[in-house]
């Protein structure tokens, strides 16, 4: 039961150009959300997070958007970077009942080409 | 370094040995988290832990794995009789209040052989 889903396995922009990361989940008790950003054989970092009484979430090149009637988010990183390219992970958090427990996605991994 | 901190980075066991794994959290944070990457996949929570309490424990295999964060010391996830199938990255958090964002460590690398 993959509750939160990254259906975009890779994601490959040129420099300088939007990049958009897309997460689905399915169950309605989440209320806070988040992106993380690995590298190999590291942990991942984070990188922003968004709590569901928003729908909107910047911080510098980073944007995460919330659309809870399509339990949708997405990760906007403009202008995208070579330094960018990682495996990206969405994360989704029941704050009521399992608090702590975070539920990720599969990842997608994104390169950006110089 | 004031990040999580984790050893050992690569720990390789024969089947049927014992594996810990440790973490020492971020300064200043007292909750803990346990998550399992096997090949290919995302992140699995295993355990929430707090100092001398286990929160959640709802991600732990009921066999042979056990959690603890004592009061004094790092948090050790311990493995008992390891198998061929729990080879994976074992990443630790850790967090200054009980929801929010969580810093991960930079893992443990199991293999068994």
């Amino acid at each position: 039961d993959q509750q939160v889903k990254q259906n975009s396995p890779s994601l490959s922009v040129q420099e300088g150009r939007i990049s958009i990361l897309n997460c689905d989940y399915t169950n309605s008790m989440f209320d806070y959300f988040l992106w993380y950003k690995k590298y190999p054989a590291e942990g991942p970092t984070f990188l922003i997070s968004i709590s569901s009484i928003k729908d909107k979430n910047e911080d510098g090149r980073f944007t995460v958007f919330l659309n809870k009637s399509a339990k949708h988010l997405s990760l906007h990183i403009v202008p995208s970077q070579p330094g960018d390219s990682a495996v990206y992970f969405c994360a989704a958090e029941d704050g009521g009942t399992s608090y702590g427990k975070l539920t990720f996605g599969q990842g997608t991994i994104l390169t950006v080409h110089p | 370094n004031a990040g999580v901190m984790q050893n050992p980075r690569h720990l390789v066991r024969r089947r049927g040995q014992e594996a810990r794994l440790r973490c020492s959290p971020m300064k200043g944070h007292s909750h803990v988290y346990w998550y399992r990457q096997l090949p290919e996949e995302g992140l699995k929570f295993m355990v929430y832990l707090q100092k001398e309490n286990i929160i959640d424990e709802s991600g732990m295999p009921k066999e042979r794995f056990s959690a603890e964060f004592p009061k004094e010391g790092p948090s050790i996830l311990r493995i008992q009789q390891v198998v061929r199938g729990d080879s994976a990255a074992y990443f630790c958090a850790s967090s200054a209040r009980e929801a929010g964002e969580q810093y991960f460590g930079p893992g443990t690398r199991l293999t068994v052989t």
